[in-house]
């Protein structure tokens, strides 16, 4: 099964610190997917980036599409707490085939 | 409240007893699925249903059964467990089938042991 490439797999900061975690493949996509998944519960979507290039802002999270749909990034400023999570991009192939990455898993410490 | 329910959360069984994990959705979605979560490999899918009497394959389909005799449930049988099958199992729900388009609502998991 392919996989999308996910980076850092592990990432531990101090609160108030900002970060980037990214999600690559050698592969054209659609559309890509950002979910974060919260320990003991089920990934729940953040941003959906369709056009390369695309940026997207939710509140302090900010997601960009690569210009060739085959990367995309997830930058947090000013990190809390709340961020903790494993953090899932998942890409369009087709209309049905969706690939996930193994994700990034972030620890912000107060 | 819109949502995805899976039962059990939390399941040690042995190998060969046959056992079944509930799904159910109150968002009248048409399209269902089934996924495996496994440490560095991400969510495989299992299988997957686009609508009532309507499931096919995913990725990883061997080893499990599912059905779709309501709009609402999407239950995920193992006939005869095996240690492989050891993993946390999610249910999910979209609107439609469109990937990478829709959103998908994922239950909050099972994480079941086989030994």
């Amino acid at each position: 099964t392919q996989l999308l490439e996910q980076s850092p797999q592990f990432l531990s900061i101090q609160e108030g610190e900002n970060l980037t975690v990214y999600c690559n493949s050698s592969s054209v996509f659609s559309s890509l997917q950002w979910y974060r998944q919260e320990p003991g519960e089920g990934p729940v979507l953040l941003v959906t980036v369709v056009t390369g290039g695309e940026v997207k802002k939710l509140k302090r999270l900010t997601f960009q599409f690569g210009d060739a749909r085959k990367d995309s990034s997830l930058h947090i400023t000013a990190a809390q707490p709340g961020d903790t999570g494993l953090y899932l991009c998942a890409g369009a192939k087709s209309n049905y085939q969706l690939i996930w990455g193994a994700g990034t898993k972030l620890i912000i410490k107060p | 409240e819109a949502q995805v329910t899976q039962n059990p959360r939390y399941l040690i069984t042995v190998t060969g007893k046959k056992l079944t994990v509930t799904c159910s959705q109150n968002m009248n979605h048409e399209y269902m699925s089934w996924y495996r979560q496994d440490p560095g490999l991400g969510l495989r899918q299992i299988y997957y249903s686009m609508n009532v009497e309507a499931t096919d394959k995913g990725d990883v389909p061997e080893g499990y059964k599912v059905s779709r005799k309501e709009k609402r449930n999407f239950p995920l049988i193992l006939e005869s467990p095996s240690p492989n099958q050891t993993s946390l199992y999610f249910c999910a729900s979209s609107l439609s089938r469109a990937a990478g388009k829709e959103t998908q609502y994922f239950g909050p998991g099972t994480r079941l042991l086989v030994l």
